[in-house]
């Protein structure tokens, strides 16, 4: 079946860039997505890439598809307090009925 | 334009009682869905609707059960609460023909 995984937690400096992982298992993904989930908040989403990119950048994040390694990372440069929070990385597939499938979530923890 | 809303915010029921929790979007989303997130679970899926007036089961149905009598509304129902129900849910839409989904600020639901 699908599966999603994430470590549970990063700890970076502040300053420093987080690079946070995930690796899936399906092949037919269409859209793989990071939502951001501050303390008591709901979920945001940050970005996405569609399966057939390989990098996506927006201002300080950095999202790269491996397709044959099936793993995608979000890279956050210049890490500031504001950037903690709970990383989930999700994706949805064709086999899924484009249903999301959900990584556990990463706790991004900033060390000053 | 609010987005996806959700009420209550928060509840505390006893086991055995019974509760309806409020989704509300008003983007015009097609899907809508429930989900219930756990500590170290990525988020799972209760129920789901493709449209005005249809309904299906997600990964995690049992216990709860669902309604849209309108298009921008989506009812989560428990009808006999259990502390295994205990969660945070999130209700999320989307477009019919894009994968995004835009998540409401959640419920924090305590059964005793």
């Amino acid at each position: 079946g699908e599966d999603v995984e994430q470590s549970l937690f990063l700890s970076v400096r502040e300053g420093d860039s987080s690079v946070i992982n995930c690796t899936y298992t399906d092949s037919s993904s269409t859209y793989l997505y990071w939502y951001k989930q501050e303390p008591g908040a709901g979920l945001q989403l940050l970005t996405y890439i569609f399966s057939n990119m390989d990098m996506k950048q927006d201002q300080r994040l950095t999202v790269l598809l491996n397709k044959k390694d099936k793993h995608l990372s979000l890279r956050i440069a210049d890490t500031q307090t504001g950037d903690s929070a709970i990383y989930f990385c999700a994706e949805t597939t064709v086999d899924s009925n484009y249903q999301l499938i959900w990584g556990a979530g990463t706790k991004l923890i900033i060390k000053p | 334009n609010a987005g996806v809303t959700q009420t209550p915010k928060f509840r505390v029921l006893k086991t055995g009682q019974s509760m309806t929790l409020l989704c509300a979007q008003d983007m015009n989303h097609e899907y809508m869905y429930w989900y219930r997130q756990d500590p170290g679970m990525g988020l799972r899926l209760i129920h789901y609707s493709v449209g005005e007036g249809t309904t299906a089961k997600g990964e995690v149905p049992d216990g709860y059960n669902v309604s849209r009598l309108k298009k921008q509304n989506f009812l989560l129902g428990l009808e006999s609460a259990a502390p295994s129900q205990t969660s945070v849910y999130f209700c999320a839409s989307r477009e019919a023909h894009r994968d995004t989904q835009y998540f409401g600020p959640g419920t924090r639901l305590t059964v005793l």
